[in-house]
């Protein structure tokens, strides 16, 4: 069955250093997305990617935030400057179709800003 | 505020009871489903109901939809152990293309 992929499951890095987190999409869907979840917290909208552009932003997703879908295959997202309070699981995911459709989400990267 | 809000925020019952879960959201959907994740796990898709749609049922899980109250809910049936897990409510709705999700239901179901 067809699944989302994310690398890597945890990282542990230092506040200000630069993070990338990667996921590979089921390959025929056609909308991505970003969302986080602080540990035991609601899950909070990120950002949606389709046609090779941002279509939507959250207000969390700021300056330094961006993503990327570099070959056609991963999604990739880029915190730039990390800060303690980045400290979350990111979850990728995509569906099909923009409206209507189920979303099928990896299993997340766990962050950690010490 | 927020788009869409579960009630309990938690809740615990004994094998073979019946759970139920509801979701309240603001605006005007297209559709709202619901998700399950397992502790530390990614989201899995469980139910979709469009706006149009008032009951829905899939196995053990019924969903109800009630659109002039902005809410619904989710029962599971005879529940199992194996149930434990967090329930959200997603909301799709109009004119965009992500999904807003729910502040979730902790279920707890002891064996």
């Amino acid at each position: 069955e067809p699944e989302v992929t994310q690398t890597p499951s945890h990282q542990v890095t230092q506040m200000g250093q630069e993070v990338i987190l990667r996921c590979v999409p089921i390959s025929n869907h056609l909308y991505f997305y970003w969302y986080r979840q602080i540990l035991g917290q609601k899950v909070e909208f990120l950002v949606s990617f389709y046609n090779n552009e941002i279509s939507e932003k959250s207000e969390i997703f700021d300056d330094q935030f961006s993503v990327e879908r570099p070959d056609g295959s991963n999604f990739t997202l880029k915190i730039r400057s990390t800060k303690l309070e980045d400290s979350a699981m990111y979850f990728c995911a995509s569906r099909a179709q923009g409206l209507g459709g189920e979303l099928f989400f990896g299993e997340g990267s766990r962050l950690t800003v010490l | 505020s927020q788009q869409g809000e579960e009630d309990p925020q938690a809740l615990s019952i004994q094998e073979g009871e019946n759970a139920t879960m509801n979701c309240s959201y603001k605006t005007s959907i297209n559709n709202l489903q619901w998700y399950r994740q397992n502790s530390g796990r990614g989201l899995v898709h469980l139910i979709l109901i469009r706006s149009n749609e008032r009951e829905k049922h899939s196995g053990r899980l019924r969903v109800t939809l009630d659109t002039s109250k902005k809410s619904s809910s989710l029962l599971i049936t005879a529940s199992r152990a194996a149930d434990t897990a967090s329930y959200f409510c997603a909301t799709d709705a109009h004119n965009t293309d992500k999904l807003i999700f729910g502040t979730g239901t902790r279920l707890q179901v002891f064996p």
